[in-house]
Formats: structure tokens, sequence, C-alpha cells
């Protein structure tokens, strides 16, 4: 059964601390999303890959988020310091170039105290 | 540009009852049109999905939508209302699998 995974699913850390979340796209996908759920905001694209290269990170603050794929089976997105205002849902999608729909992992559950 | 606009953030419905969701959309060009649904602590699902061809999509769970150009509008139904259907419903728009433009979501609820 092919899935999206995303580690940690829960995570609770205090304000300063680097927090790492990893994600594992389904084998084959090229195309990974990284998106940020919060009821204010909703969902926003934080960021996503080709290939392992970012396309397109403009939905991302720069001075404390960082995303990579350092090969094609895992993405990581980092927050370093983490702020209150990190605390969100989220969640990782990936799929084929050549297809049309995103596949979504379970998301990981950021609380920032 | 792309973007969604969801009617209504929550909806509630009786079980048995027409479940209808509203989306219309933005963008400059041919669009790609999604229905996902969330479910309390779990990732997004694909519903159903129109790129081209036939405008009446035909998704899991018995949800249908139409794919409207005039009206910009791709609209969820379902006839009958089941008490499992209460979730959060997301439509999003995209343009050749690059970004995904999500609505703000529409909360289902199913009233037995």
């Amino acid at each position: 059964d092919a899935r999206v995974t995303q580690t940690p699913r829960h995570k609770v850390t205090e304000m300063g601390q680097e927090v790492t979340m990893r994600c594992q796209p389904i084998l084959g996908h090229n195309t990974v999303f990284w998106y940020r759920q919060t009821m204010m905001q909703g969902l926003e694209l934080l960021a996503y890959f080709r290939n392992r290269a970012p396309l397109d990170d403009s939905g991302m603050p720069k001075d404390r988020f960082s995303a990579e794929m350092p090969d094609a089976t895992l993405a990581t997105l980092k927050i370093q310091p983490s702020e209150p205002r990190d605390s969100a849902v989220y969640f990782c999608a990936s799929g084929l170039e050549t297809g049309v729909e995103a596949f979504f992992g379970q998301g990981t559950r950021l609380t920032v105290v | 540009a792309q973007s969604v606009t969801q009617l209504g953030s929550h909806v509630s419905v009786s079980e048995g009852a027409l479940v209808l969701l509203r989306c219309n959309y933005s963008s400059s060009v041919p669009p790609y049109l999604f229905w996902y649904v969330q479910y309390p602590n779990q990732g997004l699902q694909l519903l159903l999905k129109y790129t081209t061809g036939a405008t009446l999509v035909k998704g899991i769970n018995g949800f249908e939508a139409e794919f409207k150009k005039s009206e910009t509008s791709f609209h969820l139904t379902k006839p009958s209302a089941h008490m499992s259907d209460a979730a959060e419903y997301f439509c999003a728009v995209s343009n050749n699998f690059n970004k995904f433009y999500f609505g703000s979501g529409t909360k289902l609820n199913v009233k037995p």
C-alpha cells in the first residue's frame, strides 16, 4: 500500500529549538510539496520540489525555514529557531510530474511552547 | 494567477439529504480542479478530479462534481448524505501539476 510517510506525527518543542520534519514520498514520485495548515490561514504551500530540485519556496519564511531533499526517498523541512507562531500541522505530499494529483501524508502536528 | 473560493465554511445537512458544497475558481489557463476530504487528524484524501473531457466527474463515496467553465465553478454534490461523510472538504486548482491552490475548506456536519 503506497503512501506518503511523515515523521514525527506529533512534536512539542520549546521556542528557540530546532525542529526537523521528515517525509518519505511514494516510491517513484518525483514531485514533493510541503504545506502548512492553520486555522487562520488554511493550507499554505511552503515549497515544492521536482526531481529533488526546489522549484518554488516563495511561501516559506527564509530566515528560519529550510527545505531539502537529500535523496529521492527523503524530504526534510527544518525550522531554526522555532517560534510559537510556527505551531501548525505540516503536510508533505508527493506525485508524478506526468500525473495530476498529489498524495498527502498524515501530517506532523507541531506545537511550539 | 489562480485562486479558489469556497462558499460556506460550515454546512449542515440531515442524513439522507442532498449535499452541495460550493467552489469557484479563478485561473488564467485551463485548470485542473480537485476535491479533497480531510477527516480529523488525517491527511487529505482525493475525492475526485477534473482535468479534461467530461465535465461531470464521479469520485469515491458517491460524490460527484461538475465543471462549469462559464460559471468558473466546480461544486461538489452527493444525493444522500451519510453520517460518515462528516469531514472537512477542500477544493483545489492546479495548472499542469505545478502549485496546488486550496480553498479555505468547508466543514460538513451530518445530523442524524
